[in-house]
């Protein structure tokens, strides 16, 4: 199993531009979720899914979106980059409560973003 | 308000000493427990779940205090290799399951000096 893969590793982006960051799970897991990390906040969530077809905002959601349409994959799209953004990324998945381990979240390895 | 309190340190500790902290949580509704790592430019790795009773592994302790609402993470005989940053995780007693029912801290950074 590659676990967790997240696409791209590095980007750049100039202020304005749109992008899809792509993360995708082999282990059949229903939750997924994306988090960005900078420095002194910790990992905050953006958005994250219960399931195929389904997704929620997490604490800080505005400039990004989400679509879960199969249960391997769930890609975040920044609409217009701004420098506030620039960040790094990461992807989780976990099998949910009720599954043994369900809690265990599983992270992709991350993408770091610049926007200038 | 769900909150998780971590010291950031860094905590700068010889080669085969004992290093200890804590993680302070507000929300009594808190449900489970766990320690990530996370290496340097990595992703955060599960490191251990925390139970009411304790657990150990190989030189990992890691124990919860309802009352006082804190975990702790304690390391034996550190080693090099234990340089990283401990993320304190906490989840909510609620049925959905999601990631919005997660609080991380924003981690103990500790060095392991030879």
């Amino acid at each position: 199993n590659a676990g967790v893969t997240q696409t791209p590793k590095f980007q750049v982006l100039k202020t304005g531009q749109s992008m899809t960051l792509q993360c995708a799970q082999d282990m059949n897991h229903e939750y997924m979720s994306w988090y960005r990390q900078d420095p002194g906040m910790g990992l905050r969530l953006i958005h994250y899914s219960v399931g195929a077809g389904i997704t929620d905002q997490g604490e800080v959601p505005n400039g990004y979106n989400v679509s879960r349409s199969t249960t391997e994959d769930f890609p975040l799209r920044l609409l217009s980059a701004a420098p506030s953004q620039t960040s790094v990324y990461f992807c989780a998945s976990s099998s949910g409560p009720g599954t043994s381990g369900g809690e265990t979240q599983y992270f992709g390895p991350g993408t770091r973003l610049l926007v200038l | 308000r769900k909150e998780v309190e971590q010291d950031p340190g860094p905590f700068n500790v010889p080669e085969g000493a004992t290093v200890a902290f804590n993680c302070t949580y507000s929300n009594s509704a808190s449900q489970s427990f766990f320690w990530y790592r996370q290496d340097c430019r990595k992703e955060p790795k599960l490191l251990m779940s925390v139970y009411s009773s304790g657990n150990e592994d190989g030189r990992f302790t890691a124990q919860l205090n309802r009352a006082s609402q804190y975990i702790s993470l304690l390391i034996r005989d550190s080693k090099l290799s234990d340089s990283a940053t401990y993320l304190c995780v906490v989840t909510l007693r609620y049925s959905g399951g999601g990631a919005d029912g997660l609080t991380f801290g924003k981690g103990t950074h500790l060095i392991i000096q030879p």
